[in-house]
């Protein structure tokens, strides 16, 4: 069956200081990925999304980066964080159902990484 | 704004009542899909209505799809304490992009 791991669950990090956070999928191939963040008691924030290796599309002009260097891995990054990084951050997968047919039909998200830059 | 919006923001009610929440978008769509997320976690998917489509049932759920107002409703009939939990609308968005976004969300609080 298929699964995604998304870690560390939680992250303090201070003003400045760089961000790796990673995401894997196991039991598909060729899934979309992608990268939410939510703040707190709000909506989410589509921040990249990928449609294959090396293929990523930025939403929202930060300073956040993601790279896709396998298949089922999907990594967000940050060189130097803000105190707007703050939030939780969410990893999602998904397949598309063949037939031709170029629609998402089901996310399937990980646990999410709460960070908190202080 | 790439999202959604949706309302009501936060809705009480007394176990046993309907609860009805609404979401708007702004682009065309493949489809649009409910989300449910309890406190600190990730989204469980509940229910896809598809553009060519107007209703949609399962179980407890009922979504409504109105292409032409660019906007959907999910219904919770007989509702439980357990479904208390923040309801999301989301769009897949047409023009073969691959992007899926969210609307901001309607927090439902079910009172026993």
């Amino acid at each position: 069956s298929q699964t995604i791991h998304q870690w560390p669950a939680t992250l303090v990090q201070p003003v400045g200081s760089p961000l790796s956070l990673e995401c894997t999928v196991e039991g598909t191939s060729n899934p979309n990925l992608y990268w939410y963040r939510q703040a707190a008691g709000r909506g989410l924030q589509l921040l990249f999304y990928s449609v294959g290796i090396g293929q990523i599309s930025s939403e929202v002009p930060q300073n956040l980066s993601a790279s896709r260097p396998q298949d089922r891995q999907f990594i967000l990054s940050s060189k130097k964080l803000l105190l707007s990084d703050s939030g939780f951050y969410l990893c999602a997968w998904s397949t598309l159902p063949g037939q031709g047919l170029a629609t998402n039909e089901k996310l399937f998200f990980g646990s999410g990484t709460q960070l908190s830059v202080l | 704004s790439q999202q959604g919006e949706e309302d009501p923001q936060a809705l009480s009610i007394q176990e046993g009542e309907n609860a009805t929440m609404n979401c708007s978008y702004k682009t065309s769509i493949n489809n649009l899909q409910w989300y449910r997320q309890n406190s600190g976690r990730g989204l469980v998917h509940l229910i896809l209505i598809r553009s060519n489509e107007r209703e949609k049932h399962s179980g407890r759920l009922r979504v409504t799809l109105d292409t032409s107002k660019k906007s959907s409703s999910l219904l919770i009939t007989a509702s439980r304490a357990a479904d208390t939990a923040s309801y999301f609308c989301a769009a897949d968005h047409k023009g073969g992009y691959q992007k899926v976004t969210f609307g901001t969300g309607t927090k439902l609080q079910v009172i026993p």
